[in-house]
């Protein structure tokens, strides 16, 4: 079984610019959450996705978005970007009984 | 208010040691969920364990055990004949039930675990 897919692995981009990141959830997983993690703040709550729905939401500014397709893919946009974006993103999914979430890899993003 | 806290920065033991990674966890709901993951340099974190309020019982799997105990607030993890692939970040987390069938997840500041050959 395929586990949490998340594309690109490692992007850099310039101060200003936008980003997009796409997370493929387990097979069967509809929920889809986001968290940043820095060496500063540690591991952050992003925001979840169920069913399309944003259900939950973490202390980020307007700037970081997100949003879930029919399929379950998800996808979260970071715009005008700056210095301190720069960090591993991290997607996880969870099955739809219980709530153990499993991590993808992650993108690495560093903004220059 | 809900908080993990993992003292421990970072621990560096020598091959075969046993090594413990301490967590401790503030919540006010009576049901809720911990877990341990681990983060190699890869980025991933992987699962380890999860444990409910209501299941005290400790576990051993191999060479991993958890201790869990309410009274103090605490849900341990040991590794026991520590190897060179157990380096890695360590994460505890707290989950709660959130509105919705939606679940809140708390990650402690995690535990570089060294283990030197």
């Amino acid at each position: 079984k395929a586990g949490v897919t998340q594309t690109p692995r490692y992007l850099i981009k310039t101060r200003g610019q936008q980003v997009t990141l796409s997370c493929s959830p387990i097979s069967g997983h509809r929920s889809v959450s986001w968290y940043q993690q820095t060496p500063g703040q540690g591991l952050q709550f992003l925001f979840e996705y169920f069913s399309e729905t944003q259900r939950n939401k973490g202390n980020f500014p307007g700037r970081f978005s997100g949003r879930q397709f029919s399929n379950s893919r998800s996808e979260m946009n970071v715009s005008t970007l700056e210095l301190g974006d720069s960090a591993l993103y991290l997607c996880a999914s969870r099955p739809p009984s219980g709530n153990t979430i499993y991590f993808g890899e992650g993108s690495w993003l560093t903004v220059v | 208010a809900q908080k993990v806290t993992q003292a421990q920065t970072e621990i560096s033991v020598v091959e075969k040691e046993d090594v413990t990674l301490d967590c401790v966890y503030e919540t006010r709901d009576t049901t809720y969920y911990l877990f341990w993951y681990k983060q190699p340099p890869s980025g991933e974190l992987v699962f380890l364990i999860r444990r409910n309020s209501f299941d005290e019982q400790n576990e051993i799997s191999g060479r991993y055990s958890w201790n869990f105990q309410k009274s103090t607030s605490s849900f341990n993890f040991t590794i026991t004949a520590s190897q060179v692939v157990d380096s890695a970040v360590y994460f505890c987390a707290l989950s709660e039930a959130g509105l919705s069938g939606t679940y809140k997840y708390i990650f402690g500041t995690g535990t570089r675990l060294k283990v030197l050959a």
